[in-house]
């Protein structure tokens, strides 16, 4: 199966800051990555899809890039609710599999 | 606008089975694909199956084959997985989400404890 391996594992920052993310595949995953956002208590929240493509709703400070096997999720400047834990999935080969994810965390 | 809800929480020992719930609505029910997902207590998200809403066809992490069964009823717009010889492991939240992963239910807190 493939492997994705994210870093940080925790990133520190403050609100108005940029964030960056980063998603590494064991293999290439073409363009079927996705981000996930998830709080405590809450079931994941799709942010990006097929590399890029932001979801229905989801705000233009949120953006992704990359390819092949390696991903960034780049929050422009940090709001208040950004402060969570990101995942990133790949959809390119069975079993979907995800990261283990970044927490962001205020500084 | 596209909604899933799960069945409530279950407490289990181990060698049980359990078998949960995803009821859909907002859409086509049999139009799509319904996967489900579980998350152990400081784990990752770990993809477990789908099951093709329409035809009834399923797919299995190999991880799970053997022990998880997902079914269907289309006349509820329901989707249901079952999980056999439940372990101490298989504590965890068990979310069922839309073939895009863009809609997700509340999740389902399954724990296994003598």
């Amino acid at each position: 199966e493939i492997v994705l391996t994210q870093s940080p594992g925790t990133l520190s920052l403050s609100p108005g800051e940029r964030a960056t993310l980063s998603c590494r595949a064991s293999q290439s995953v073409s363009s079927y990555l996705a981000w996930f956002q998830q709080k405590p208590g809450q079931a994941p929240r799709l942010l990006i899809y097929d590399v890029s493509d932001r979801a229905t709703g989801i705000p233009a400070r949120f953006s992704g890039s990359g390819s092949g096997t390696d991903f960034t999720l780049t929050i422009s400047s940090l709001e208040p609710e950004d402060f969570a834990v990101y995942y990133c999935q790949q959809r390119s080969d069975w079993p979907v599999t995800f990261g283990q994810g970044t927490r962001l965390e205020i500084k | 606008q596209v909604q899933l809800v799960q069945s409530g929480a279950e407490v289990k020992k181990p060698g049980a089975s359990v078998k949960l719930s995803c009821k859909a609505s907002g859409y086509t029910f049999t139009r799509f694909p319904i996967h489900w997902v579980r998350q152990a207590p400081g784990q990752r998200l770990e993809w477990m199956g789908w099951i093709n809403a329409g035809h009834g066809n399923t797919k299995y992490s190999q991880n799970f084959q053997g022990r998880v069964t997902l079914t269907r009823d289309t006349s509820a717009t329901t989707t249901y997985m079952e999980v056999n010889s439940l372990r101490s492991g298989d504590t965890a939240v068990y979310y069922c989400a839309t073939v895009n992963f863009d809609s997700w239910g509340q999740g389902t807190l399954v724990t296994v404890s003598s």
